[in-house]
């Protein structure tokens, strides 16, 4: 299995413009996790889905934040209009929690840099 | 706020010799995971104990939890140059346990 790919790896825009971050999780897992990750902030749980409904998104910081979850394949984090304080790395994870598994397994993140 | 709070934050060893790293948090869990993240990485899943559990082995780790004093060490044995990285402890509640809440985690440096 390639395990959970995210898309693109880097992504530098300027203030003001939407931003699209893509994740693929682990065929078979049922739930996908996306987090962000800062200096200052740590890492922080931003929304979760289970079999792509989402499930908690009370870590989303603000209406500019939206995800979705088409299809068991495939999820978007959108941010718009971006800022700088957006600037941190993005990370999609995927767990099949209902098997029992309850590790995540982790994509290789988003660096996204707000000028 | 974190759930987790590692301790140290930062460690520094000579390689060969033993790193133990600590972890605390809040409330009641339901189990406590360890992860790894290399520089420029993701995380990566390291070893889970379940909160009856009170010591579990994996290689050259051991996890120790102890739910009284809500506290989980992570010890690597025969360190290496290849185990630089951070390492981050994760809670899952009982409620909602499909989500983890994690540290802040531990920069380990291991000198050749």
């Amino acid at each position: 299995d390639a395990g959970v790919i995210q898309s693109p790896r880097h992504e530098v825009t300027e203030m003001g413009q939407e931003v699209t971050l893509r994740c693929k999780p682990i065929s078979g897992h049922d739930y996908l996790f996306w987090y962000r990750q800062t200096m200052m902030r740590g890492l922080e749980l931003l929304i979760y889905f289970n079999n792509n409904v989402p499930i908690d998104d009370s870590g989303m910081p603000e209406d500019r934040f939206s995800a979705k979850m088409p299809n068991a394949s495939f999820s978007t984090l959108k941010i718009q209009p971006s800022e700088p304080r957006d600037s941190a790395v993005y990370f999609c994870a995927s767990s099949f929690w209902t098997g029992g598994r309850y590790e995540q397994y982790f994509g290789p993140g988003t660096r996204l840099t707000v000028t | 706020s974190q759930q987790g709070e590692e301790d140290p934050q930062a460690l520094s060893i000579q390689e060969g010799e033993n790193a133990t790293m600590n972890c605390s948090y809040k409330t009641s869990i339901n189990n406590l995971q360890w992860y790894r993240q290399n520089s420029g990485r993701g995380l990566v899943h390291l070893i889970l104990i379940r909160s009856n559990e009170r010591e579990k082995h994996s290689g050259r780790l051991r996890v120790t939890l102890d739910t009284s004093k809500k506290s989980s060490s992570l010890l690597i044995t025969a360190s290496r140059a290849a185990d630089t990285a951070s390492y981050f402890c994760a809670t899952a509640t009982f409620f909602g346990n499909e989500k983890l809440t994690f540290g802040t985690g531990t920069r380990l440096t291991i000198i050749p």
